[in-house]
């Protein structure tokens, strides 16, 4: 079945490091593959998506991209900032495009918090 | 377009009692999706609809979960006989196929987290 593997947190970083949060996953066929993002007191949003191998997503400075050979997709912003202490799902959706269930499978997340 | 809703935001009941969940989705959505959530893990699919039609269930919905989406708009996910293992956060999440391409983005709530006393 599909699955999405996460790397283990919690992180804690300084403002201004660099982030890397890493995303493996298992799929038949060509998946899209999302990042979602869910801040303290608010419901999951999306960070940003890839939908096909080499593409890159990116948004608010974060980056990720589509990695076939490897499998994976993950996350990198190049200075963090307080605001982005947020808990973060990889995802993928196994059936885009063909009119089937587009549900998502997900990462268990991983909270990361930046300290001033 | 004022987003997924979902209502209410928090229940608290005690073993044994039925509780109902209400999602609104985006209103030019035809696909809703119910997932559940709980502390530590990533939200896990429940079921699925498109328009009125239950296309999907997860093996997690056992016979004491029933989800219903009469009219293609609004969909309400009832739990019978409570357990305190019910106790998660209850995500609703549309989307809609023929906007901007099926790349399988899903728009959420902000869920209803269940407690089971």
């Amino acid at each position: 079945g599909n699955s999405v593997t996460q790397m283990e947190g919690p992180v804690t970083l300084s403002e201004e490091a660099f982030l890397t949060i890493n995303c493996t996953y298992t799929a038949t066929g060509y998946p899209s593959l999302f990042w979602y993002v869910q801040y303290p007191g608010e419901g999951l949003q999306l960070l940003l998506k890839a939908t096909k191998a080499d593409d890159k997503g990116s948004n608010k400075g974060f980056e990720a991209t589509y990695r076939k050979e490897t499998t994976s997709f993950h996350l990198e912003k190049g200075s963090v900032q307080v605001s982005d202490s947020a808990v973060y799902f990889c995802a993928l959706s196994a059936a885009p495009r063909t009119g089937a269930n587009s549900k998502l499978t997900f990462g268990k997340g991983i909270t990361l918090s930046v300290r001033p | 377009d004022t987003g997924v809703s979902q209502d209410p935001r928090h229940k608290i009941t005690k073993r044994g009692q039925n509780v109902t969940f209400r999602c609104d989705p985006i209103s030019e959505h035809n696909r809703l999706y119910w997932y559940r959530q709980t502390l530590g893990q990533g939200p896990e699919f429940l079921t699925y609809f498109q328009n009125e039609a239950q296309l999907e269930k997860s093996r997690l919905l056992s016979d004491r979960f029933s989800a219903e989406r009469p009219k293609g708009s609004f969909s309400t996910l009832e739990i019978q006989r409570t357990e305190q293992g019910d106790s998660a956060m209850y995500l609703c999440a549309s989307s809609s196929p023929w906007l901007a391409g099926d790349f399988g983005e899903l728009f959420f709530g902000e869920g209803s987290r269940l407690t089971v006393l």
